[in-house]
């Protein structure tokens, strides 16, 4: 199986902030990786897929990038509904495998 | 609109058994891919099973041979048969929409709400 390894596992930001989480697989996946959002309580959302492909009703201020093994979801001026966990997921191989998540918290 | 919702989820003893059901609307089961996802307890996601819009299916090594995948298109239906349960089968279940990139290759666009199993004595 593919292991996918996000980092950092959690982090604390302020509304404004530039907030960047990278995601990487244990061998390359091409741009077959996913980014969905978590919120407590709350079934995960698709954010993007193929690597920077924004899902349909998500805030340009998500982007996505990378190729290969490595890859960043980014989000450009952190809004407060964005405090939340954040999932990678590789699409690649079966089984399809998930990062451990980053939550992103405030300060 | 496109719609999950499970339901079957519980307290249930360990080696036992349960099913869980995920109703969709919106769109039809049978044409899809439609996966399981679970999470336990403050962990983080971990897929357990898929059926292809053929009848395909695969499921997670840690399940394989306990749980069983189908669908009711009669009732536009995805369920989850889970025998011989074990305290680590505790999670959050959720249902969700699997959109294939190539045969075995899928996201999920569309989750449920999940259902709680709770395995303990």
């Amino acid at each position: 199986d593919i292991q996918m390894t996000q980092s950092p596992s959690s982090l604390s930001a302020s509304v404004g902030d530039r907030v960047t989480i990278t995601c990487r697989a244990s061998q390359s996946i091409a741009s077959y990786l996913n980014w969905y959002q978590q919120k407590p309580g709350k079934a995960p959302r698709l954010l993007i897929h193929a690597a920077s492909s924004l899902q349909s009703g998500v805030p340009s201020r998500f982007s996505g990038s990378g190729s290969g093994t490595d890859f960043t979801l980014t989000i450009s001026t952190l809004q407060p509904e964005d405090f939340a966990t954040y999932y990678c997921q590789q699409s690649y191989s079966t089984p399809p495998t998930f990062g451990g998540g980053t939550k992103v918290g405030i300060k | 609109e496109v719609q999950l919702v499970e339901t079957g989820g519980g307290l249930i003893q360990p080696g036992g058994s349960l099913r869980l059901s995920c109703a969709a609307s919106g769109f039809t089961v049978s044409s899809n891919y439609m996966s399981w996802v679970r999470q336990a307890p403050g962990k983080g996601l971990e897929w357990v099973s898929v059926v292809y819009s053929g009848f395909t299916t695969y499921y997670a090594d840690s399940v394989k041979g306990r749980f069983t995948i189908s669908r009711d298109s009669s009732k536009n239906t995805l369920h989850l048969q889970m025998n011989s349960l074990r305290a680590e089968d505790t999670a959050v279940y959720y249902c969700a929409r699997g959109i294939a990139v190539a045969v075995d290759s899928y996201y999920f666009d569309f989750w449920g709400q999940g259902t709680l199993v709770t395995v303990s004595s």
